[in-house]
């Protein structure tokens, strides 16, 4: 079936270096992507989404890339800091804006960011 | 400060008993939630779709008398546990689309059962 999937389980990195998180998927009819954090314990925070009219997106400190040709997504952190460290997943929304399933996310498998100081 | 509520953030319970979680839209209204269920160390997988005013729709392999599912407001959206088991431990997590079409989770619920 339709997935979402990482390349890299887990990512290390120093303090004020940059990261750099990878996605897959598969469905080619995906419009809309989201970047999630998630800390221990808590539910997934919100970083930044992309719609597939666009292949690149910024925010504070992140970048988010699209490039449809190759159903790949990634997210780039500037400058990582400690606070950073956390599971990052990445969902897709295959249905497109308005659609009865808009909402069903489907999530890939996580990277575990790990930000030594 | 959060715009979804989810309460409570960590229940133990005796199996066989029941454990209701409550997930509530703080400042904006939401016809439609979501529920997912995370396991140690993996993803979320999507539970059921919480539909305001309407049975609730159930994925592939969630058993709907198992996972009640009440969604009686624009804001309120329950998910009852019936007779848990050990097996159904897990973090629970809800969602729900604000009007900037932005999806926001709670901050999910630990469920243990003994």
């Amino acid at each position: 079936g339709e997935s979402v999937g990482l390349h890299l389980p887990t990512l290390s990195v120093q303090e004020g270096d940059n990261s750099i998180i990878n996605c897959a998927y598969s469905n080619s009819a995906s419009d809309y992507f989201i970047w999630y954090k998630q800390e221990s314990g808590k539910g997934p925070q919100f970083i930044i989404d992309i719609r597939s009219n666009m292949d690149k997106r910024q925010g504070q400190r992140v970048t988010v890339l699209l490039n449809k040709t190759v159903k790949h997504l990634s997210l780039q952190i500037a400058a990582t800091q400690p606070g950073d460290s956390a599971v990052y997943f990445c969902a897709e929304n295959g249905a497109g804006a308005g659609g009865t399933s808009y909402g069903k996310l489907t999530f890939g498998q996580g990277t575990i960011l790990t930000v030594h100081p | 400060g959060a715009v979804v509520s989810q309460h409570p953030s960590r229940v133990i319970c005796k199996s066989g008993t029941s454990v209701k979680i409550e997930c509530r839209s703080l400042d904006f209204q939401a016809t439609t939630m979501f529920w997912y269920r995370q396991f140690p160390k993996q993803s979320l997988m999507l539970m059921a779709t919480s539909n305001e005013g309407s049975k609730a729709t159930y994925e592939q392999g969630v058993e709907k008398d198992k996972f009640l599912i009440n969604h009686a407001s624009l804001t309120l959206s329950t998910l009852t546990v019936t007779s848990a088991h050990p097996e159904d431990s897990s973090f629970y997590i809800c969602s729900a689309w604000n009007r900037g079409r932005k999806l926001f989770f709670g901050s999910g619920t630990q469920l243990s059962v003994l």
